[in-house]
């Protein structure tokens, strides 16, 4: 069966510092793979998905980065956070060749700018 | 791109009663609408999924309606119990899913 893996579950970060954050997805292969942004009682912003290995999109320019060096591995990172980097992150993956449209989501990372 | 709002952004009903929350979309070219929700500090978990071809699915106490027509879509909860408070999340598209801004349901005992 398929599961999907974030660490760390909780981060607390200074202003300033770098970041990163991994995800990655066990049973399957060429996932499509997202990630998401949730400010705390807001909904989902998608800062990046990735269709393969060395392919990133990026929805909301801002100082986040992603990469994807293996095909299921997906990290987020930033050299310098910001106050406002604080929030919920979520990584989601779809099975690869299109064989279903159902996204699903991993536990998320909390992340805290201090 | 596509534009999903929902309402409403809180709801509060009594244990046992219904409740209704409502999408709308923008993107006639959607044709997937999953409802997730969520619980405090956890991420979103698929709960029910509707395609383009479908008016209509039930799931136990969950359904969910779609009218292709006028863009809009809606989760029914019946029967409303405790465990059943959380954030519920709308979206819409395809391979890449546009999500509405939640509502946060809260069942009274």
């Amino acid at each position: 069966s398929q599961t999907i893996h974030q660490w760390p579950a909780t981060l607390v970060q200074p202003v300033g510092s770098p970041l990163s954050l991994e995800c990655t997805v066990e049973g399957t292969s060429n996932p499509n793979l997202y990630w998401y942004r949730q400010a705390a009682g807001r909904g989902l912003q998608l800062l990046f998905y990735s269709v393969g290995i060395g392919q990133i999109s990026s929805e909301v320019p801002q100082n986040l980065s992603a990469s994807r060096p293996q095909d299921r591995q997906f990290i987020l990172s930033s050299k310098k956070l910001l106050l406002s980097d604080s929030g919920f992150y979520l990584c989601a993956w779809i099975p690869g060749q299109g064989s279903t449209d159902t996204q699903y989501f991993g536990p998320g990372t909390r992340l805290t700018v201090l | 791109g596509e534009n999903v709002e929902q309402h409403p952004s809180t709801l509060s009903v009594q244990e046992g009663d219904s409740a209704v929350i409502k999408c709308t979309y923008s993107d006639s070219a959607s044709n997937y609408f999953p409802w997730y929700k969520q619980e405090l500090g956890k991420g979103p978990q698929l709960i029910i999924d509707i395609r383009s071809n479908v008016g209509e699915k039930k799931d136990q106490r969950i359904a969910v309606t779609l009218n292709k027509t006028a863009k809009h879509f809606s989760l029914h909860i019946t029967e409303t119990q405790p465990e059943d408070s959380a954030v519920y999340f709308c979206a819409a598209g395809g391979n890449q899913f546009y999500f509405g801004t939640g509502t946060s349901l809260t069942v009274i005992p």
